[in-house]
């Protein structure tokens, strides 16, 4: 089975523009996760999203939105980018059955600078 | 919210030692607790994960205990390769499904397994 895909890899930005960023989740899942990781918060919950419906948000920024398709990709968008927003943005996929214990396999990420 | 504390941050040991890596949680709902391996330019890797209702878990060269009295858990990686060197993250999360779950991670252990 292939793995989590995440588009585009890098990414280079500068202050005051917007970003999106893709997500294709291992096939069969229907939860996708977004993670932000920085040397200096670690890893941290975006927003999860599961039969394109946020079932979770975590305390960024409404400058931080997502959406999911029926066909479980999902997107998410930054506008107004800030110095800080650089970043690894990661994906998670999760299968999210009958089981409330639902593994999360994360993709390799986008590096996103913001100049 | 749920606090996930991890410590070591660096640990190195000699190949075939063994490397404990210990995480502490706040919240007492918590359920699920996963550790994921992150090597550089890559997305983080589940490794091993144990759920409430379990005390201890072994995959292995590899065992997670739970403590959740004291709200503790471990990770135990025992004859350490040079290929284990990479970063281990713990993670907390209280899993529901109905309202979603987001995962709660620690820090980071940079460990390091010299020949």
């Amino acid at each position: 089975k292939a793995g989590v895909t995440q588009t585009p890899r890098y990414l280079i930005k500068t202050r005051g523009q917007q970003v999106t960023l893709s997500c294709s989740p291992i096939s069969g899942h229907r939860s996708v996760s977004w993670y932000q990781q920085t040397p200096g918060q670690g890893l941290q919950f975006l927003f999860e999203y599961f039969s394109e419906t946020q079932r979770n948000k975590g305390n960024f920024p409404g400058r931080f939105s997502g959406r999911q398709f029926s066909n479980s990709r999902s997107e998410m968008n930054v506008s107004t980018l800030e110095l800080g927003d650089s970043a690894l943005y990661l994906c998670a996929s999760s299968p999210r059955g009958v089981s409330s214990y639902n593994e999360q396999f994360f993709g390799p990420g986008t590096r996103l600078t913001v100049l | 919210g749920e606090n996930v504390e991890q410590h070591p941050s660096t640990l190195s040991v000699q190949e075939g030692d063994s490397a404990v890596i210990k995480c502490t949680y706040s919240d007492s709902a918590s359920n699920y607790f996963p550790w994921y391996k992150q090597e550089l330019g890559k997305g983080p890797q589940l490794i091993i994960d144990i759920r409430s209702n379990v005390g201890e878990k072994k995959d292995q060269r590899i065992a997670v205990t739970l403590n959740k009295t004291a709200k503790h858990f471990s990770l135990h990686i025992t004859e350490t390769q040079p290929e284990d060197s990479a970063v281990y993250f713990c993670a907390a999360s209280i899993a529901n499904s109905n309202s979603g779950y987001a995962l709660n991670f620690g820090k980071g252990t940079s460990l390091l397994v010299t020949p």
